[in-house]
């Protein structure tokens, strides 16, 4: 079976350009999340989707994240303006609901220069 | 307070020893456990789910104390290749919960 599938690995963009991350979940899953990976704050939930609805934004930083889901195989996270202080790891998972087990993508390195 | 606290460690130890790791949670309504792997430079990985009668997978044993509200992993017989981050995760509802992660390393 495919994982959840992530793109681009890595991304590289200078301050105050868009940057849109893809993930593509487990087929069957309901459940999507997008989370933010730094030395200094470790893993952050930015927002999370069940069956294609937005349940809960409150760790999306700021109006320049915003995230998407149109249909229950990809989902977008898009950053604009990006800033040096986005530069991070970003992480897609996937589970079934009810608190089954959640799978990571392989994560997107941003670096904002 | 905190969802999930972990010891952030690092715990270094040497090849053949055996190490335990420790989790507390906050929300007693929390429904379901958990200990993720995670290597430098990679996503989290599931290591294995804890259940309240403990479960053992080779080296490795999870407990849950309900009542503490507490989560433990044991490694026997520590590897080389066990030298990681562990993440303690706990689920409530559909939300997700980790604990920063606890850094080991094993020593040859």
């Amino acid at each position: 079976d495919a994982g959840v599938i992530q793109s681009p690995r890595h991304e590289v963009t200078e301050m105050g350009q868009e940057v849109t991350l893809r993930c593509k979940p487990i087929s069957g899953h309901n459940s999507l999340f997008w989370y933010r990976q730094t030395m200094m704050r470790g893993l952050e939930l930015l927002i999370y989707f069940n069956n294609n609805v937005p349940i809960d934004d409150s760790g999306m930083p700021e109006d320049r994240f915003s995230a998407k889901m149109p249909n229950a195989s990809f989902s977008t996270l898009k950053i604009q303006p990006s800033e040096p202080r986005d530069s991070a790891v970003y992480f897609c998972a996937s589970s079934l609901s009810g608190g089954e087990k959640l799978f990571f993508g392989s994560g997107t390195q941003l670096s904002v220069l | 307070r905190k969802e999930v606290e972990q010891d952030p460690g690092p715990f270094n130890v040497p090849e053949g020893a055996t190490v335990a790791f420790n989790c507390t949670y906050s929300n007693s309504a929390s429904q379901s456990f958990f200990w993720y792997r995670q290597d430098c430079r990679k996503e989290p990985k599931l290591l294995m789910s804890v259940y309240s009668s403990g479960n053992e997978d080779g080296r490795f044993t999870a407990q849950l104390n309900r009542a503490s509200q507490y989560i433990s992993l044991l490694i026997r017989d520590s590897k080389l290749s066990d030298s990681a981050t562990y993440l303690c995760v706990v689920n409530r509802g559909n939300q997700f919960y980790f604990g920063t992660g606890t850094s080991l390393t094993v020593i040859p």
